[in-house]
């Protein structure tokens, strides 16, 4: 699997929209853009994915660029329950391999009111 | 319907003593993870089952480590001679991904196993 850079820590302001980047310059051409949230004490929570085309669902927005080499999940209205860790990752297709998933350390993401 | 479940949600145990961590996974999900997550770091690949085809063991550290699937549904995860750098959380995760049309789907997380070796 392509490895994932994410900053560690990013603020945003309650109400606000939260823009968290991830870089996977290596990802191959079978690979799918993963972002998942953990909750501290829980397990990690599915957010959204997408191969090329930018994807809507009712938690988030995730823009991928042309090459493919980087993404970013938008919160459009964050609110204090979005405080969490966010983790990007690709994942093979599992006809290529076992589809196994490598998480970094993702970004925690502080809401302040 | 119910999620991924895990059991015992905490489990402190003694240096050396053998554990079994368990997990049942959403029904009819034919793949199954489990990862490993230390204090403050991000998850670490231990060991994949999909369908009946070999298990994908490349993530466990060390020879003390093993996991089994039932049936390919229930699986258990068991460390041998446990040492305190065993001590993390244990998540496991389903997925439909193998069936036909599920060859991109999300994981399933449990809420994990607590290990504290002492």
């Amino acid at each position: 699997d392509a490895k994932t850079t994410q900053p560690p820590s990013m603020d945003c302001a309650e109400g606000r929209a939260a823009n968290l980047p991830c870089n996977h310059s290596t990802i191959s051409g079978n690979e799918y853009v993963y972002w998942y949230r953990q909750i501290h004490s829980q397990g990690p929570q599915y957010i959204i994915h997408g191969l090329k085309n930018n994807e809507t669902n009712e938690m988030a927005s995730l823009i991928i660029t042309e090459d493919r080499k980087s993404s970013t999940l938008i919160l459009p209205h964050a609110t204090l329950r979005d405080t969490a860790v966010y983790y990007c990752i690709v994942r093979v297709d599992y006809n290529t391999n076992a589809g196994k998933s490598t998480f970094g350390d993702g970004t925690t993401l502080t809401v302040k009111p | 319907g119910a999620g991924v479940s895990q059991s015992p949600s905490n489990k402190v145990t003694e240096k050396g003593k053998d554990v079994e961590l368990r997990c049942d996974p959403i029904s009819g999900h034919t793949a199954l993870y489990w990862y490993r997550q230390s204090l403050g770091q991000g998850l670490e690949f231990l060991i994949y089952f999909q369908g009946n085809s070999a298990p994908d063991k490349s993530g466990l550290p060390s020879d003390r480590f093993s996991a089994e699937r039932t049936g390919g549904s229930v699986s258990t995860l068991t460390i041998q001679r446990t040492q305190q750098e065993d001590s993390a959380v244990y998540l496991c995760a389903s997925s439909p991904e193998g069936s036909p049309g599920q060859d991109n789907s999300p994981l399933h997380f449990g809420n994990g196993t607590r290990l504290t070796v002492t």
